[in-house]
């Protein structure tokens, strides 16, 4: 069966420090990996999808990056985070085309101070 | 803008009564329409998934509806039980590339005895 882990649970980083968060996806292969986050009261917003190693779209302007180094890796990354970085950040993944099921990591729950 | 608008935002019912929830969406191309369960915390999880030729699914306790051309969805709960209680989430899927989904900022469901 697939699996899909996130990890750290739980961040609390300084204004300005860096940020790395990964996310891997077991039991499949080619995924579609995703990254949202989702700020109180807000719904969620997906912020990279990629579709294959070293293929990442963007769609918001932001200070974050994204990478996929491996077909199962999807890492979440920024040089200096900002206090509007705070939110739960969650990853996802499908396989195939639009219609099928997107199954949800556990998420991290990131708060700058 | 594809937007996702859900009512009421908060509700609060007794254990064993049913509810009805709303989503109104305006993405284009549409392709599906997904209800999510997420408790506080945790990564969403999918209730149902409709296409643009369904008009009902059930999960058990759990019915969606679809009108594609008012372009209205309901998530109607019957008999809820205290493990209800969570944030209901209406997302709908555009066509094309990379599986985009749009998300409504959710309904806060609680069930009391």
């Amino acid at each position: 069966s697939q699996t899909i882990h996130q990890w750290p649970a739980t961040l609390v980083q300084p204004v300005g420090s860096p940020l790395s968060l990964e996310c891997t996806v077991e039991g499949t292969s080619n995924p579609n990996l995703y990254w949202y986050r989702q700020a109180a009261g807000r719904g969620l917003q997906l912020l990279f999808y990629s579709v294959g190693i070293g293929q990442i779209s963007s769609e918001v302007p932001q200070n974050l990056s994204a990478s996929r180094p491996q077909d199962r890796q999807f890492i979440l990354s920024s040089k200096k985070l900002l206090l509007s970085d705070s939110g739960f950040y969650l990853c996802a993944w499908t396989v195939g085309l639009a219609g099928v099921e997107q199954y949800f990591g556990p998420g991290t729950r990131l708060t700058v101070t | 803008k594809n937007q996702v608008e859900q009512s009421p935002q908060s509700l609060i019912i007794l254990e064993g009564k049913n509810c009805t929830l709303q989503c109104n969406y305006t993405v284009s191309p549409f392709s599906n329409l997904r209800w999510y369960k997420q408790d506080t915390g945790r990564g969403p999880v999918s209730l149902t998934i409709m296409t643009f030729s369904e008009n009902t699914k059930s999960n058990g306790r759990y019915t969606a509806t679809l009108d594609a051309d008012t372009k209205q969805s309901s998530l109607h709960i019957t008999a809820s039980q205290l493990s209800d209680s969570a944030s209901y989430i209406c997302v709908v899927g555009e066509k094309g590339g990379g599986n985009k989904l749009t998300f409504g900022t959710g309904t806060q469901l609680k069930v009391e005895l």
